[in-house]
Formats: structure tokens, C-alpha cells, sequence
């Protein structure tokens, strides 16, 4: 299995732009997170899916974040506008939730840096 | 609310010594499960260990062992004979129920592992 696969790797926009990150889950995973990690405030949960549908999105800091699932195999994180301070590392990760659960595989993330 | 509390932010020791990070928790639930992740100096996030609340069975994995205590909410990572590739930072996360098949993680700040040849 070809694991969590995020794109871009690395993505530099300038202010005001809309930046869309996104993530393929691994096959037959049925949760998908959204995290972020910076410096200041470490890996913090985004948000959440199970079975495409989105659970908790408390973690998302403004509404100028959105996440989507359309389907099983893909997900996106939208940030409109960004600004400077959205710059950080995001991670997507999936699982297998229920009676067969499992750990959490995370990607290798995206460096995003608004300028 | 859940919280993991890292109070080591930097460890360095020389190669071949042992090395204990500590990892301390708070949460309501009787069901947990606790991780341990490793991010090496490339970035990625590496699954080490998980543990659910019901299972106080400590765990070793060739250099590695995890010692989890419920009565001072602990879940202790030591490296035996460490090696330079150790060097990362390695997180501590709960998961409240779901095992972080559903629920999400939550993570400590991390400690960096600096292991000098």
C-alpha cells in the first residue's frame, strides 16, 4: 500500500490567495483527519471524517478554513484567504474505525508558507 | 477535556546511554488509548506503540519499552542503548474511545531526542 499521499509537498502562495491542500487516504480506511503543526502550538486536530461525513470540525480555526470529502478515496483542506500566521505543516492521517481499529497512518504532510 | 503534558522539551545524551521520556495525561474517560509517535528529522510522523486503558502491561520492542501506569496517569517511553538514529521528536497522543480510529488524537508538544555520537 502506497500509505497516506498528500500534494502539494510544499506550497508558497502570497496573502489573499486560496490554497487547496489535498489527500488520499489509505484504501479502505473509513476516518480521515486534518492536522496542523507549528512551532507555537504544536499538532492540533483540524478536523475530522467518518465515512466521508464530517464529525467534529471544532478545531478549525476561522471560517476561512473548509475541509471536503466527496468520496472515500480524497479529501481537501481550502484555506481562503490565507494569511501569513496559516503557515505551518499539514498532515492528513486515516484509520480503520470500528471493530477492527486502528492506529492512525499519517502522510507526509504539507509545507505551507503564506507570504 | 483530555490533555498530554510533555514536560521535557529537549533531551541530549550520549550514544549507547539510556534514555526515559515521560508522558503524562489527563482525561475523563475510563476507555483511552495512548500513542507513541516518532518524527524524525525528514518530517514524517512514525506510529510507534498503542495502548488501550485496559491493558497496563508494560511493552518491549527490541530497544524500545513503554511502561504505563494508570495510578500517576503515565505512559513512559525508554530507549535502551541508544543510537544516533534515534535523534527526533517524539510525541506522546491520547484518544478518547475510538482507539484514534474515530476520534482524533491528541498530542503533546513533543520532546526532542538529541543522541550525540
Amino acid at each position: 500500500d502506497a500509505g497516506v499521499i498528500q500534494s502539494p509537498r510544499h506550497e508558497v502562495t502570497e496573502m489573499g490567495q486560496e490554497v487547496t491542500l489535498r489527500c488520499k487516504p489509505i484504501s479502505g480506511h473509513n476516518s480521515l483527519f486534518w492536522y496542523r503543526q507549528t512551532m507555537m502550538r504544536g499538532l492540533e486536530l483540524l478536523i475530522y471524517f467518518n465515512n466521508n461525513v464530517p464529525i467534529d470540525d471544532s478545531g478549525m480555526p476561522e471560517d476561512r478554513f473548509s475541509a471536503k470529502m466527496p468520496n472515500a478515496s480524497f479529501s481537501t483542506l481550502k484555506i481562503q484567504p490565507s494569511e501569513p500566521r496559516d503557515s505551518a505543516v499539514y498532515f492528513c492521517a486515516s484509520s480503520l474505525a470500528g471493530h477492527q481499529n486502528t492506529e492512525a497512518f499519517f502522510g507526509q504532510g504539507t509545507r505551507l508558507t503564506v507570504v | 477535556a483530555q490533555k498530554v503534558t510533555q514536560a521535557q522539551t529537549e533531551i541530549s545524551v550520549v550514544e549507547k546511554e539510556d534514555v526515559t521520556l515521560d508522558c503524562v495525561y489527563e482525561t475523563r474517560d475510563t476507555t483511552y488509548y495512548l500513542f507513541w509517535y516518532k518524527q524524525p528529522p525528514s518530517g514524517e510522523l512514525v506510529f510507534l506503540i498503542r495502548r488501550n486503558s485496559f491493558d497496563e502491561q508494560n511493552e518491549i520492542s527490541g530497544r524500545y519499552s513503554w511502561n504505563f501506569q494508570k495510578s500517576t496517569s503515565s505512559f513512559n517511553f525508554t530507549i535502551t542503548a541508544s543510537q544516533v538514529v534515534d535523534s527526533a521528536v517524539y510525541f506522546c497522543a491520547l484518544s478518547e474511545e475510538s482507539g484514534g480510529g474515530a476520534d482524533g488524537l491528541t498530542f503533546g508538544k513533543g520532546t526532542h531526542l538529541i543522541i550525540q555520537p
